[in-house]
């Protein structure tokens, strides 16, 4: 078990490019999560998938935002004409499902995205 | 709606010194809560958590006590070390509309001055 991976580590990008993020949960772990971070702030919820179903969006998540789990497997986050506000740490989480919802999350390093 | 609430920071306290880090909840229904723990250039890392009322977690030394009469979940240390320096995120989870989004303070910055 290696822990919740994502690709790439750091991004720069100017604004108005597309930018595109990957996940690799822990292997067997059902719920997938993706949450922002901004500089001073927790994390904050972007969306949930369990297996390839995504069950939830925040309304964090403009137009501009996708995410994608095709296979109930890796994830990806996708932000399209990207903004300066976009700039912030995009965070992956995993947890098997047992049962009422106290799973404990296990989260990735984090993608710190840096628009300019 | 849900929140959390967390002291301000950063704490600063000499190795040895003792740690309290507040952190108060709002929620509907009865939620599970955590504390998280970020260090430098690294992901969340899970510290303790508790499920019900009254449940106390535990790890490293760290200890902190579910209390739903005052809804409260305060993180406390006997003895902190230089290596506890990091940022502290508390955390509740609550099982609503199927899903199981955390919802997360602040965080608290704690350095321990050797």
């Amino acid at each position: 078990d290696t822990g919740v991976s994502q690709d790439p580590r750091h991004k720069i990008t100017k604004r108005g490019q597309n930018v595109t993020f990957r996940c690799d949960p822990i292997s067997e772990h059902n719920r997938l999560y993706w949450y922002r971070q901004t500089l001073g702030q927790g994390p904050e919820f972007l969306t949930y998938f369990q297996n390839e179903a995504q069950l939830e969006k925040s309304r964090l998540l403009s137009d501009r935002f996708s995410a994608e789990r095709p296979k109930g497997s890796f994830s990806t986050l996708e932000i399209q004409r990207t903004e300066q506000g976009d700039s912030a740490m995009y965070l992956c989480a995993s947890s098997p499902e047992l049962g009422r919802g106290t799973d404990t999350q296990y989260f990735g390093p984090g993608t710190r995205l840096t628009v300019l | 709606g849900n929140s959390v609430t967390q002291m301000e920071g950063p704490v600063t306290l000499s190795e040895e010194a003792f740690l309290t880090i507040n952190c108060t909840y709002t929620a509907t229904g009865y939620p599970s809560l955590f504390w998280y723990v970020q260090y430098p250039g690294e992901g969340l890392q899970l510290l303790l958590k508790a499920t019900k009322a009254d449940d106390k977690g535990s790890n490293k030394g760290f200890e902190a006590t579910y209390r739903k009469e005052t809804t409260s979940f305060h993180l406390e240390k006997g003895s902190v070390q230089v290596s506890d320096s990091a940022v502290y995120f508390c955390a509740l989870v609550l099982a609503t509309s199927g899903t199981y989004k955390y919802i997360f303070g602040t965080g608290t910055r704690l350095k321990v001055l050797a």
